[in-house]
Order: structure tokens, then C-alpha cells, then sequence
């Protein structure tokens, strides 16, 4: 089972922020988080990942609470083409990729 | 740098027939992973390869499924004989380490549609 808990959709208008939630009450001293994203009709896209310290990439920001129980995916300005499904996953080494159902985000023209 | 690639994109085939997938992942990258997700349902995780030798074959759903890495450079996963519920899609990964900070990066995934 996925260790990670998401709302199953959010809608964002183009050029707003979205701020992505993500649950993980249960997550340990080494777990990474990762977020990945699947646009529609292609693989999982890795987006961004981090441990304890916030993370900022060209594609967007990642905000961890200071207990690491959950972490926010923040995308500064959405576009069209961010329209998808939104991953949220916890990672140790040796452990295999648990995926959960995601949120899909609709971007609104 | 070219990405993890799969072969065929779709394919269609009849219940019972047999069907090759094959997934070349990026060069240099030890670690290779197989999934897919069924209709309606979540992705999950079939099996994991270091180099050749299989890592984890946990979620392989049956012994219908054979999946082999010879020389550690590209992977197949065969079907057979394929059942209805076998339809779906078959996405590869690959990564350099299985470190938890890895990044593991997929391809663009095999339609598989089973009559």
C-alpha cells in the first residue's frame, strides 16, 4: 500500500500557483520524498525530491513540514502543459517504487 | 542522452497468443524496473533488476510472466499465453543506483490490449 495520502483532484487557473499536498504521517528517518507527475499517454516524469530541507528546481518548489509528516509540491505559475497526475511518493533505498492514485490537477484557461 | 526507450508502443493481440515487450534503458544505468497499470487501477511495481540478475520479482502477478535482462543492457518481459486482464500498460524504468534519492527514470510505457 501506498504510504503517502493526496486529495484525489485539484483544479488551479493558468498562471496561479498551485500548492500540491501530501500526507505521510508514517514516514521514517530515511525515507526520501519524491514527487513524479504523469502527463496523459506518457510515463511518470520525475518532478522533484527532497529529505528535510525545502527544494526548489526549474520545475517547481517542494516545502517539507519540520516533522517531515507531510510536504507541499509547489508549482509557481501553472500552465496548460501541468495539467496531470501528481505523485507523492516515499523512497528508501533497496525499496521499490510504491505508487498511490495520485491527484489529478486540471488547469483552468 | 537518450531515454529509457520500449518497443512495441501498442499492440494488440488475441487471448492465449504471446507478446514481447522490450525496454532499452539509459545507457550506463545498472538498475532496471518493470511496471504497469491495469485499467482503472493504480501503477504498481513488477519486478527489479540489478545489472542481470533480478533484484525483486514481488510483484510479478503469475508464471505467465518472464521477464530476462541477458548482459544486463536491455530487458523483455513476455506474456504467455496472455489473458484478458493482462491488458494495460507496461512502463520501464531505469536508475543509476537504487539509493533512496534516486531518480528513477520511466519510459513512454507499452499499450498492451489483450482480445
Amino acid at each position: 500500500d501506498a504510504k503517502t495520502t493526496q486529495p484525489n483532484s485539484m483544479e488551479s487557473n493558468e498562471e496561479e500557483p498551485v500548492h500540491l499536498p501530501c500526507n505521510h504521517s508514517t514516514i521514517s528517518g530515511t525515507d526520501y520524498i519524491h514527487w513524479y507527475r504523469q502527463l496523459p499517454s506518457q510515463g511518470p516524469e520525475y518532478v522533484i525530491h527532497g529529505l528535510t530541507s525545502n527544494v526548489n528546481n526549474r520545475m517547481a518548489s517542494l516545502a517539507i513540514a519540520e516533522d517531515r509528516k507531510s510536504s507541499t509540491l509547489i508549482l509557481h505559475r501553472a500552465t496548460l502543459r501541468d495539467a496531470a497526475v501528481y505523485y507523492c511518493i516515499l523512497r528508501t533505498s533497496y525499496d521499490k517504487v510504491i505508487f498511490g492514485p495520485g491527484t489529478s490537477l486540471s488547469v483552468i484557461p | 542522452e537518450a531515454g529509457v526507450t520500449q518497443f512495441p508502443s501498442h499492440s494488440v493481440i488475441e487471448k492465449g497468443q504471446t507478446v514481447t515487450l522490450r525496454c532499452d534503458p539509459i545507457s550506463g544505468h545498472d538498475n532496471l524496473y518493470w511496471y504497469r497499470r491495469v485499467m482503472g487501477k493504480e501503477i504498481k511495481f513488477l519486478l527489479h533488476f540489478v545489472k542481470e540478475s533480478k533484484q525483486d520479482e514481488s510483484g510479478m502477478p503469475n508464471n505467465r510472466f518472464l521477464a530476462e535482462r541477458t548482459g544486463g543492457t536491455y530487458s523483455t518481459l513476455k506474456v504467455q499465453p496472455a489473458e484478458l486482464e493482462d491488458s494495460g500498460v507496461y512502463f520501464c524504468a531505469s536508475s543509476q543506483s537504487r539509493a533512496g534519492q534516486e531518480t528513477q527514470y520511466f519510459g513512454p510505457g507499452t499499450r498492451l490490449l489483450v482480445l
